[in-house]
């Protein structure tokens, strides 16, 4: 079945830098991948997604590149700040129609 | 809207016990989803019903049962709590199709003895 890796588990960077997840996926029918972000205490948000018919995404500091023939996608926060700290989970849909998350990111902004 | 609703937000379960978990959206979505959340492991799909009167295993249901009651509820139940199943469960909804976002509920944290 799918399986999805996500790294690095823990990322800390400077307030106003960038900051970079990667993921790697098994399924090559996979053609969906989202980005969920998770505040301390709540449930998963969607903060992106792209589909596998585009190589790149942006939204406002939110970007997400894919590139199906290494099978795997990435999350760019730029000019990062103190909201952005959070745990993010990148997934992907599989042949069997489910959603299957990373592991997840820890991302702390230092001041 | 209030969204996703769980309930309880918390409970403490002695090994053997039972309880069901609550959920209910008012967002008219057809599939609804449980998850459970362990450090380390990311969200792992307990069950899901992708339509009301159906339901599915995901990838981990074993210790688990679910009830779809009708369009806005989805209940969890552990009939024989164990130490294994203490974690953070998660119940979301959607449109119909995986294509489509998935809402979160706040979660239940379940500890069992």
């Amino acid at each position: 079945g799918e399986n999805v890796e996500q790294h690095p588990s823990t990322l800390s960077v400077q307030e106003g830098d960038s900051a970079v997840i990667k993921c790697t996926y098994s399924d090559s029918a996979s053609n969906y991948f989202p980005w969920y972000k998770q505040e301390l205490g709540k449930g998963p948000q969607l903060i992106i997604d792209i589909r596998s018919n585009v190589g790149e995404k942006k939204d406002q500091r939110i970007a997400v590149t894919l590139n199906k023939t290494a099978k795997h996608f990435s999350l760019h926060i730029t000019e990062t700040q103190p909201e952005d700290s959070a745990v993010y989970f990148c997934a992907a849909r599989n042949r069997d129609d489910k959603i299957i998350f990373g592991k997840g990111t820890r991302l702390h902004i230092l001041p | 809207n209030a969204g996703v609703t769980q309930t309880p937000k918390f409970q403490v379960l002695k090994t053997g016990q039972s309880m069901t978990l609550q959920c209910a959206q008012d967002m008219n979505h057809n599939s609804m989803y449980w998850y459970r959340q362990d450090p380390g492991m990311g969200l792992r799909l307990i069950y899901y019903s992708a339509s009301e009167g159906t339901t599915d295993k995901g990838e981990v249901p074993n210790g688990y049962n679910v009830s779809r009651l009708n369009k806005r509820e989805f209940s969890l139940r552990l009939e024989s709590a164990a130490p294994s199943q203490t974690s953070v469960y998660f119940c979301a909804s959607s449109l119909a199709g995986s294509y489509n976002e998935q809402f979160f509920g706040p979660g239940t944290r379940l500890t069992v003895l």
